[in-house]
């Protein structure tokens, strides 16, 4: 069974600073790993998507990458801003439509 | 606009009462999901439908169930057979074909008194 783990599940940095966010699967055979952001209270926001075949993703401050081989993918976020405040989750699409969710790491970036 | 729709975004129970909860679409998705989430964790599937008129269950299906009689639609039950409801619910849907992912609504949370 596919496990997915992000470290860490929380993160403190203060506003201008670059920042990694991992995640690690247990099954290379995936599908694609889909980023998303989550506001507290709120639903998910898709951030990036990255198909199996694919190394990296970007979109303006956030690049993401993925290693199918290592079982690991990472977010990394450009120049933090307040603003990009809320819990990262990563999600591992097995199939089509089958994904498994990290439990997320919360990212607090300081003014 | 097209998106997920959720309601309600908040709903209180009491212990032994069954509740439904509500999930739209307007993308004209073929595949549509249901996730529960407690703090700390990451979100589990309960039930999902990759046409109309067939559901499959998750991991957690025991004490929900689901109906999927319109592919825009795709209502969840949690009943009183459910040991610990009190949870948020996340509703999803995908193309089904060509792995764009899935996209979410902005969840309900159920709190049982």
């Amino acid at each position: 069974k596919q496990e997915v783990t992000q470290i860490p599940a929380a993160l403190s940095v203060p506003e201008g600073e670059n920042l990694v966010l991992n995640c690690s699967f247990t099954d290379s055979a995936i599908y694609n790993l889909q980023w998303f952001r989550q506001d507290p209270g709120k639903g998910l926001t898709s951030l990036l998507l990255i198909q199996s075949s694919q190394r990296e993703q970007t979109s303006g401050r956030l690049n993401a990458s993925l290693d199918k081989s290592s079982g690991r993918s990472t977010l990394y976020i450009a120049a933090s801003q307040p603003g990009d405040s809320a819990t990262y989750l990563c999600a591992v699409g097995e199939n089509n439509n089958d994904m498994r969710f990290g439990a997320g790491t919360r990212l607090t970036v300081k003014p | 606009d097209g998106g997920i729709t959720q309601s309600p975004k908040y709903l209180f129970r009491k212990e032994g009462q069954n509740v439904t909860l509500s999930c739209e679409q307007n993308l004209n998705h073929d595949a549509m999901y249901w996730y529960r989430q407690d703090p700390g964790q990451g979100l589990r599937l309960i039930y999902y439908s990759q046409i109309v008129n067939d559901f499959q269950k998750g991991d957690i299906a025991e004490g929900y169930s689901v109906s999927r009689e319109k592919k825009e639609s795709f209502p969840l039950t949690v009943t009183s057979a459910q040991k610990n409801p009190t949870a948020f619910y996340l509703c999803a849907s995908s193309i089904g074909q060509g792995g764009i992912g899935q996209f979410f609504g902005p969840g309900t949370r159920l709190t049982v008194l």
